[in-house]
């Protein structure tokens, strides 16, 4: 299967920084990435939809401000959590999809704020 | 109604035997049906992927899609106690949706030694 690699895999930050995530197709370009949240024990959340060179496409309920996506290119995709607080403490995890409507997800980062 | 829905499970069943996930989906007109595997604390991994109706076979897995019943399912044979995970049902309505997918709640499967 295609490779999507995710960075860091673990973050702990104080309240009130920004964390960058960046999530990269390595194998293929990517036409669409997406980026979920996942706390324990339940679904994975879809937070955005983000296109190659256009602006991302945010869920109901997700603030665009604070949740910066950025996808520059046809492989690399960022998420920024602004200004992050302890409730923002969750796991991050990107896909990326090119053809085939098929979703390849990156490892996911732990996101803990103090 | 979810538009993707499974048992929440557990779904518990012996080493060696067959596990059978079940997934029904609301949209008739979906296209592209899923199945990812995901281990605790980790991020989802593709299984397989059907867009025909019928069965389709990869080593241990085989996936069934009924669409006029709506409902996808997952068979894995030889159950091992390293297919302990949620596994994940999700399904792509095509047309504007693009790769969008639509995920299930996911169902956790426990295989006992």
């Amino acid at each position: 299967g295609a490779v999507v690699s995710q960075h860091p895999s673990w973050v702990i930050c104080k309240s009130g920084t920004s964390v960058k995530i960046e999530c990269r197709s390595l194998d293929f370009q990517a036409t669409t990435m997406f980026w979920y949240r996942q706390f324990p024990k339940q679904s994975l959340m879809l937070m955005a939809t983000s296109n190659e060179g256009s602006k991302a496409t945010y869920e109901q309920g997700v603030e665009k401000d604070k949740f910066l996506i950025n996808h520059a290119s046809l492989t690399l995709s960022t998420l920024t959590v602004t200004s992050a607080h302890p409730e923002d403490s969750s796991f991050y995890i990107c896909s990326a999809a090119g053809g085939k409507n098929i979703q390849y997800f990156g490892a996911g980062t732990r996101l803990s704020v103090l | 109604q979810k538009e993707v829905e499974q048992n929440s499970g557990p779904l518990s069943v012996p080493e060696g035997a067959i596990a059978s996930l079940n997934c029904t989906y609301s949209d008739r007109g979906s296209q592209s049906f899923f199945w990812y595997r995901q281990y605790s604390g980790k991020s989802p991994e593709l299984i397989m992927f059907i867009y025909s109706n019928g069965d389709k076979e990869d080593g241990r897995f085989t996936a069934q899609l009924n669409k006029a019943s709506q409902y996808v399912s997952l068979l894995i044979r030889d159950s091992q106690p390293s297919d302990s995970a949620t596994y994940l049902c999700a399904v792509n309505i095509g047309g504007n949706a693009g790769n969008m997918l639509t995920f299930g709640g996911g169902t956790r499967l426990m295989v006992k030694p």
